[in-house]
């Protein structure tokens, strides 16, 4: 039982480039979401889901996409990268009134 | 609008001292709050949580907080920190009554624990 895995657990790109963050869970939970880590800020929403086919945007959605076409993967998508997205991607399955259950994270570095 | 002030950044306490964790929060309906552990190059894991009932809450690893509604507070405690508690700690809240079955969390910006030897 993995739980919740996320690959890579590191990257570099260029500006303008793109790259999907692989999220896969093996723990049968609806809810899926991403969030960014970044010094002194916390943890914000990027993007979340409610179940396959419904995806909806959180507190910092702009520069990203994502789809949810199975109960199981939630891939993120940076479709032109930034310096700014330079940061930690974690990926969490959960709610609010739940356990969140994390990912190991994705370190991403945007140059 | 629901918000979390986590006011310590870094928190240095020695070996087998009492720690405590500030936790404040902001919301205009009732709130479910939680705090994380992160570890280093980890991900987040769950302490503890209060949904509601006891306002004391006891978590993994020794640590309990305590819910205050008056103050808005649910500061995190633990009476002797261990070298192993070293990590940075997360406190979030959410609401019941957001529509949609996704309830948000909305998380602080983490208060580092440093246990020193």
């Amino acid at each position: 039982n993995a739980g919740v895995t996320q690959t890579p657990k590191f990257q570099v790109l260029k500006t303008g480039q793109s790259m999907t963050l692989q999220c896969a869970q093996d723990m049968n939970h609806e809810y899926m979401s991403w969030y960014r880590q970044d010094p002194g800020m916390g943890l914000r929403l990027i993007h979340y889901s409610v179940g396959a086919g419904i995806t909806d945007q959180g507190e910092v959605p702009n520069g990203y996409n994502v789809s949810r076409s199975t109960t199981e993967d939630f891939p993120l998508r940076l479709l032109s990268a930034a310096p700014s997205q330079t940061s930690v991607y974690f990926c969490a399955t959960g709610t609010g009134v739940t356990e969140a259950f994390f990912g190991q994270g994705t370190r991403l570095t945007v140059v | 609008a629901q918000s979390v002030t986590q006011l310590d950044s870094q928190v240095p306490v020695f070996e087998e001292a009492p720690v405590e964790l500030r936790c404040n929060y902001s919301s205009s309906v009732s709130v479910y709050l939680f705090w994380y552990v992160q570890y280093p190059n980890q991900g987040l894991q769950l302490l503890l949580k209060y949904l509601s009932g006891s306002t004391l809450v006891k978590g993994i690893n020794g640590f309990e907080a305590e819910f205050n509604k008056s103050q808005t507070s649910f500061h995190l405690r633990k009476p002797s920190v261990h070298i192993s508690d070293t990590a940075e700690y997360f406190c979030a809240v959410s609401s019941p009554w957001n529509s949609g079955g996704y309830q948000k969390v909305t998380f602080g910006t983490g208060t580092k624990l440093q246990v020193i030897p």
